[in-house]
């Protein structure tokens, strides 16, 4: 049984470009939520999608898209790319939408911006 | 923006020690609480999902317990081994307007054979 898989493990940017970062769920997972871990800090919420829909919303800039795909996958999209936005970036799944599931996590990608 | 506590930020035990952790919280709106353990070059692994005030959980030598009303959770390691060194996540979750898990900066746990 496959968990979540993310792609790519790590990736090295330029200020101003733009990336996009890929997540599998877990099989039979439906929602996906994305989260930034930056250096000592606790993962930060940036959005969930569900049935394709961004559903929930952290407090990050609109450089900040996503997408869900009909078989459940997702997308992170950042444009524009700062020094700040250098992190790993974690993806998350669980069955349905709601804070009593446990979600299970991919091994992340790690963005350096130089 | 809401804020949690972890405390302590690390720890460092002798194999065969029992340690605890404790993760604090706005009790406001509160629904569930997540504790996650992750090791290094590993991915988080969920441990507990708690809703109920009074709320225990265990599984194997690691136990945890809620209080909502006063918004904490401590996390108890018994005999700790070194496989357990790992950073402890705890994440309460608020859902509505909220988002989605709020996590604390974790506790660093390192157990020395």
């Amino acid at each position: 049984d496959a968990g979540v898989t993310q792609s790519p493990t790590h990736l090295i940017k330029t200020r101003g470009q733009q990336v996009t970062l890929r997540c599998s769920p877990k099989s039979g997972h439906d929602t996906v939520s994305w989260y930034q871990q930056a250096l000592g800090q606790g993962p930060q919420f940036i959005f969930q999608y569900y049935e394709e829909e961004e559903r929930q919303r952290g407090n990050f800039p609109d450089r900040f898209s996503g997408h869900q795909f009909p078989n459940y996958s997702s997308e992170l999209n950042v444009n524009a790319l700062l020094l700040g936005d250098s992190a790993l970036y974690l993806c998350a799944s669980s069955l349905r939408r709601g804070g009593n599931q446990p979600q299970h996590f991919g091994d992340g990608t790690r963005l350096s911006i130089l | 923006i809401l804020n949690v506590e972890q405390s302590p930020q690390s720890l460092h035990v002798q194999e065969g020690d029992s340690t605890n952790f404790t993760c604090s919280f706005p009790s406001s709106n509160f629904y569930a609480l997540h504790w996650y353990r992750w090791e290094t070059a590993k991915s988080p692994e969920a441990l507990f999902v708690m809703t109920l005030n009074g709320d225990e959980k265990k599984k194997g030598r690691i136990s945890a317990t809620l209080n909502t009303k006063e918004g904490y959770s401590y996390l108890y390691i018994k005999g700790s081994q070194p496989e357990d060194s790992a950073t402890y996540l705890c994440a309460p979750y608020y859902g509505g307007s909220q988002g989605n898990l709020i996590f604390g900066k974790g506790t660093k746990l390192s157990v020395k054979p």
